[in-house]
């Protein structure tokens, strides 16, 4: 199947900074990136959907300005977690697809930790 | 709107036990399933698909039919590895408002030796 990668798996900062998360589709070109948050033990909570080259659509809930979404390219979406919190702590995973009718791809994820 | 309820875990079974883990569905049209696993610490891998009535995906030994009559779903497989371990959900694609994949909730499967 096609391959999603993330960078970083893993990432400590203290509270008040940014982290920045790369998702990157390895063999295809990801028209579409969506963006998951994972409590512990609880299912995926979609986030956002960002198409390549426009701006984000986020989740009723979800700041847009805490999480800064950028789809700059057909094989790489970011996410920027802005003046991070404890509460921001949790597992972030990213998926991809190429056309809306054609299975989604998801990444590793990447696990954040606000100290 | 589009909804996925799937059994609560977790579940425990004994290597070669037979598992099924129940999903129902809510949606309106034809909805895209899938079945997907997480094992600990990593994101979720495509387990198996069915994209219209009657299909049945399967992958590793798991199966799934989808049924549109029962709107239901359900994993199964014969004979369960303890590195079977791991977190299933179900999931719907619809086939509008973006093609969002919706989520069930989960459910953790510990296999025993």
């Amino acid at each position: 199947g096609a391959v999603v990668s993330q960078h970083p798996s893993r990432v400590i900062c203290k509270s008040g900074t940014s982290v920045k998360i790369e998702c990157r589709s390895l063999d295809f070109q990801a028209t579409t990136m969506f963006w998951y948050r994972q409590f512990p033990k609880q299912s995926l909570m979609l986030m956002a959907t960002s198409n390549e080259g426009s701006k984000a659509t986020y989740e009723q809930g979800v700041e847009k300005d805490k999480f800064l979404i950028n789809h700059a390219s057909l094989t790489l979406s970011t996410l920027t977690v802005t003046s991070a919190h404890p509460e921001d702590s949790s597992f972030y995973i990213c998926s991809a697809r190429w056309d809306p009718q054609e299975t989604q791809y998801f990444g590793p994820g990447t696990r954040l930790l606000v100290l | 709107g589009d909804s996925v309820t799937q059994m609560e875990g977790p579940v425990t079974l004994s290597e070669e036990a037979f598992l099924t883990i129940n999903c129902t569905y809510t949606a309106t049209g034809y909805p895209s399933l899938f079945w997907y696993v997480q094992y600990p610490g990593e994101g979720l891998q495509l387990l198996l698909k069915a994209t219209k009535a009657d299909d049945k995906g399967s992958n590793k030994g798991f199966e799934a039919t989808y049924r549109k009559e029962t709107t239901s779903f359900h994993l199964e497989k014969g004979s369960v590895q303890v590195s079977d371990s791991a977190v299933y959900f179900c999931a719907l694609r619809g086939n509008t408002g973006g093609f969002k994949t919706i989520f069930g909730a989960g459910t953790r499967l510990f296999v025993k030796a």
